[in-house]
């Protein structure tokens, strides 16, 4: 299987920061890598697919980039909105795996 | 609007087999592919398995001898069959659609989830 290390699992921040989390897979997967956010009680929802490509609908601030095994979801500007837990995913081959996912927290 | 709900038995003895169904509305679901995935307390998604518009299927191999995914065209549902039971199999259940962009696949639409305890 396709093991996927994400980090920070954890991450506390302002409104206004710019923050970064990283997936590390460990094999080359091309840019075959999804990035979901969560809210509690809520179902995962697409924000990048193919590495960088925005779902329709997400805000400009969530950018995605990376490609083979290092892949980041950089947030310019965080709003109170975004505060979540985010995953990542491999698409590349089954079994589709992810990442633990990084806990997004006001400080 | 495209929406997905699961559905089934939030209580399942040990030993015993996990049965969920996942409704869909809004489309027909012999367009897209079809997905299982699940979340144990504290832990990472978990891909369960696929159904495909084919009508071939994918499974997990952690989990691939006890689960079975099929779909009923007639009633716009898919569902989610497991056996053998085990506390390890306690999670948020989660059904999602599987959508492609070129290459690229990636699941697009979620279901709120459904809680399943497996305990006696």
């Amino acid at each position: 299987d396709i093991q996927i290390a994400q980090f920070p699992s954890s991450l506390s921040a302002s409104v206004g920061d710019r923050v970064t989390i990283t997936c590390r897979a460990s094999q080359n997967i091309g840019s075959y890598l999804n990035w979901y956010q969560q809210k509690p009680g809520r179902a995962p929802k697409v924000l990048i697919f193919a590495a960088s490509t925005l779902e329709s609908g997400v805000p400009s601030r969530f950018a995605g980039s990376g490609s083979g095994t290092d892949f980041t979801l950089t947030i310019s500007s965080l709003q109170p909105e975004d505060f979540a837990t985010y995953h990542c995913q491999q698409s590349y081959r089954a079994p589709y795996t992810f990442g633990l996912g990084t806990d997004l927290m006001i400080k | 609007q495209v929406q997905l709900q699961e559905s089934g038995p939030g209580l399942v003895k040990p030993s015993e087999t996990l049965s969920l169904s996942c409704s869909v509305s809004g489309d027909a679901i012999s367009d897209y592919s079809w997905m299982w995935m699940r979340q144990s307390p504290g832990k990472g998604l978990e891909w369960i398995g696929s159904i495909y518009n084919t009508g071939s299927a994918d499974y997990n191999p952690s989990l691939k001898s006890r689960v079975t995914i099929s779909v009923v065209t007639s009633k716009n549902q898919f569902s989610l069959d497991v056996t053998s039971v085990t506390t390890a199999d306690t999670a948020i259940y989660y059904c999602a659609r599987g959508v492609t962009s070129g290459p690229y696949g990636y699941f697009d639409l979620w279901g709120r989830g459904t809680l399943v305890i497996v305990s006696s």
